[in-house]
């Protein structure tokens, strides 16, 4: 259980277009999903918490415009990263809670975006 | 302020070795959680243990220990005869209640295991 995919797995895409990642908690209710982003041979830096039905809320430094965050269902978190630059390159995971089980947070596989 | 810190930063072994993570944390909570995590080369981070703070009993799972000591701030982690599939970068994480239940990663320890 407690299984969490990411969509797309890789994505190349040219500076300026707009990019759309997809995460979704395949085998539970997930009413918070956060995203993170994580440079090579870093940690994971939290970009903002997204919680079903509402604004998410973005880390200190997280460009709420650049990276826009949509919770529509209790399964489903989209991340959009809107006119791409290259230094927007990174690998991004999402992960989901499942607040029945406990605070333990269940990741994707992860994104990994290349602008170029 | 919650800290992780992982002041290991790359360590290799011998197949077959025993090798130990350092996690020291800082919280100013009494209750929390902390957590590890294991990230391959393919990138998707395994969740391996959670222990929350009033439970310091040690954790066996195979050849994977834990050693939570309140008294250091430390939550250890052991891997007994470690094999290559165990190369990874090992996270260690902390959710308390004033970080808004946020994950707090340190930066990670990189282990390789030279066969």
């Amino acid at each position: 259980g407690a299984v969490v995919s990411q969509h797309p797995s890789r994505v190349i895409c040219k500076s300026g277009t707009s990019v759309k990642i997809e995460c979704r908690s395949l085998d539970f209710q997930a009413t918070t999903m956060f995203w993170y982003r994580q440079f090579p041979k870093q940690s994971l830096m939290l970009m903002a918490t997204s919680n079903e039905g509402s604004k998410a809320t973005y880390e200190q430094g997280v460009e709420k415009d650049k990276f826009l965050i949509n919770h529509a269902s209790l399964t489903l978190s989209t991340l959009t990263v809107t006119s791409a630059h290259p230094e927007d390159s990174s690998f991004y995971i999402c992960s989901a809670r499942d607040t029945r089980t406990g605070p333990e947070q269940y990741f994707g596989p992860g994104t990994r975006l290349t602008v170029t | 302020a919650q800290k992780v810190t992982q002041a290991q930063t790359e360590i290799s072994v011998v197949e077959k070795e025993d090798v130990t993570l350092d996690c020291v944390y800082e919280t100013r909570d009494t209750t929390y959680y902390l957590f590890w995590y294991k990230q391959p080369p393919s990138g998707e981070l395994v969740f391996l243990i959670r222990r929350n703070s009033f439970d310091e009993q040690n954790e066996i799972s195979g050849r994977y220990s834990w050693n939570f000591q309140k008294s250091t701030s430390s939550f250890n982690f052991t891997i007994t005869a470690s094999q290559v599939v165990d190369s990874a970068v090992y996270f260690c994480a902390l959710i308390d209640q004033t970080g808004a239940n946020n994950l707090f990663f340190g930066t990670g320890t990189r282990l390789t295991v030279i066969p």
